[in-house]
């Protein structure tokens, strides 16, 4: 079973401060999603990435495919309370799997 | 287009009890997934259908859970008996094929087991 380790595991900050969140594995992804998930519901998917460096932007929050495609990371810039959630990186692998990451819980204090 | 609907939202029973949750996937999606989510932790998945074929329940503790996708349209995932550890809340999610297609995720059922 591949695991994904996302760290941080929780994390804090004021409004306006930027962040990153890693999502880590020692298998190889074939592509990775990030989904974000507020109290109460589902998992909502924010991007894909599929070719190792690549960088996607969606606003404030710009993603990043690991050269050798055993990473991602996202990165928030000037955080708003909107970003709170639950962040989720999910891996798909060779078997054509998707295996979740541990999460972050991101709070941002107005 | 109408999302993925789960029902019921919220669920408590006393361990050794049976418990169902019901999921209707978004129109056309071929693949249905159901997953567990224990507070605050990613997703686990439990069971895996392409149509209404089965292609992976090898996390799925068939002792006690069994899920069925008749007719490759809606769902059932059933607990019995329930146990403490069951608790948690419970995920279907739905996506056009197999692969690297985006999930389409309910809002869950928290189920409390006491």
């Amino acid at each position: 079973t591949q695991l994904l380790e996302q760290s941080p595991q929780f994390l804090s900050i004021q409004e306006g401060e930027n962040l990153t969140v890693y999502c880590n594995s020692s298998s190889v992804f074939s592509s990775l999603q990030w989904y974000r998930q507020e109290p109460g519901e589902g998992p909502v998917l924010l991007v894909t990435v599929v070719t190792g460096g690549e960088v996607k932007k969606l606003k404030r929050l710009t993603f990043q495919f690991g050269d050798a495609r055993k990473d991602s990371s996202l990165h928030i810039t000037a955080a708003q309370p909107g970003d709170t959630g639950l962040y989720l990186c999910a891996g798909l692998f060779g078997n054509e799997k998707l295996t979740f990451g541990t999460g972050t819980r991101l709070t941002i204090i107005p | 287009e109408a999302g993925v609907a789960q029902s019921p939202r919220y669920k408590i029973i006393e361990k050794r009890q049976s418990v169902a949750f019901w999921c209707n996937p978004i129109s056309g999606h071929a693949t249905l997934y159901w997953y567990q989510q224990i507070l605050g932790q990613g997703p686990k998945l439990l069971i895996q259908f392409q149509n209404n074929g089965v292609v992976d329940d090898s996390q799925l503790p068939k002792d006690r859970f069994s899920a069925e996708r008749l007719k490759g349209v809606d769902s059932t995932l059933k607990i019995q008996p329930a146990k403490l550890e069951d608790s948690a809340v419970y995920l279907c999610a739905s996506s056009w094929r197999q692969g690297g297609s985006p999930l389409h995720f309910g809002n869950g059922t928290r189920l409390t087991v006491t």
